[in-house]
């Protein structure tokens, strides 16, 4: 079973971006599409992209204009950018398998966006 | 985009009793070229990440106890969990794939009574 995990800060100021990794361990990211979602603290889950192995992208419109994955086969892993940030985007953010149902999912991690 | 509700927002079951979440969501997520309904149900424990439960609205995913059912089509969708046990204590969620943006329901606490 593929894990995943994802690695980057956990505090942001706000107007930077915001950088995440997610590395793909016990299998390849090749030939499946790779998910990022957030969770806002107390709320549901929002979905915030895809990336297909060969880079084709898909994202949220409400993020898109301040979104940015890519991949990097060589490294197995997948990132996440989210530029100009705020209070609003202070979340838990999780990588994840496929782009229609998610599995499985990294443990996640808390980003807060605070001077 | 497809907005999707749940009911009720937290629910209370004694221990062996059935639970009922029900879904619903803003349009039609049953795709009729393959008669496949978009929907899938998570599980989500605190601190950890959801869990895939059930994917085609009923496909139960390897692994889920066979307590957890998921039924419906079109817009209206439900999961049951036959005989409630204490781990099932959790928030569950929702999802459609139809169409992107993909969107989650605000979600059901379950709760032992």
């Amino acid at each position: 079973q593929v894990q995943l995990q994802e690695s980057g800060p956990g505090l942001v100021k706000p107007s930077e971006t915001l950088s995440l990794s997610c590395t793909v361990s016990s299998g390849s990211i090749n030939n499946n599409h790779w998910s990022w979602i957030r969770q806002p603290p107390g709320k549901g889950p929002e979905w915030i992209g895809y990336i297909s192995h060969s880079g084709y992208t898909n994202y949220n419109p409400s993020l898109e204009r301040r979104v940015t994955i890519s991949v990097d086969m060589s490294k197995n892993q997948f990132s996440l950018n989210l530029s100009s940030v705020t209070a609003a985007d202070t979340a838990v953010y999780f990588c994840a398998k496929r782009g229609d149902w998610f599995d499985p999912w990294g443990p996640g991690t808390l980003v807060t966006v605070s001077s | 985009d497809i907005v999707m509700t749940q009911s009720p927002d937290s629910l209370a079951v004694s221990l062996g009793e059935r639970a009922t979440i029900n879904c619903k969501s803003s349009q039609s997520v049953l795709y009729s070229s393959n008669n496949k309904n978009y929907l899938a149900w998570y599980q989500q424990k605190p601190g950890q990440p959801p869990k895939l439960l059930i994917y085609w609205a009923s496909t139960r995913e390897s692994g889920v106890p066979d307590r957890f059912s998921g039924s419906g089509s079109g817009t209206d969708f439900t999961l049951t969990i036959s005989s409630l046990q204490a781990e099932d204590v959790a928030v569950y969620y929702c999802q459609q794939y139809y169409n992107t943006p993909i969107t989650f329901g605000p979600g059901t606490r379950l709760e032992i009574k």
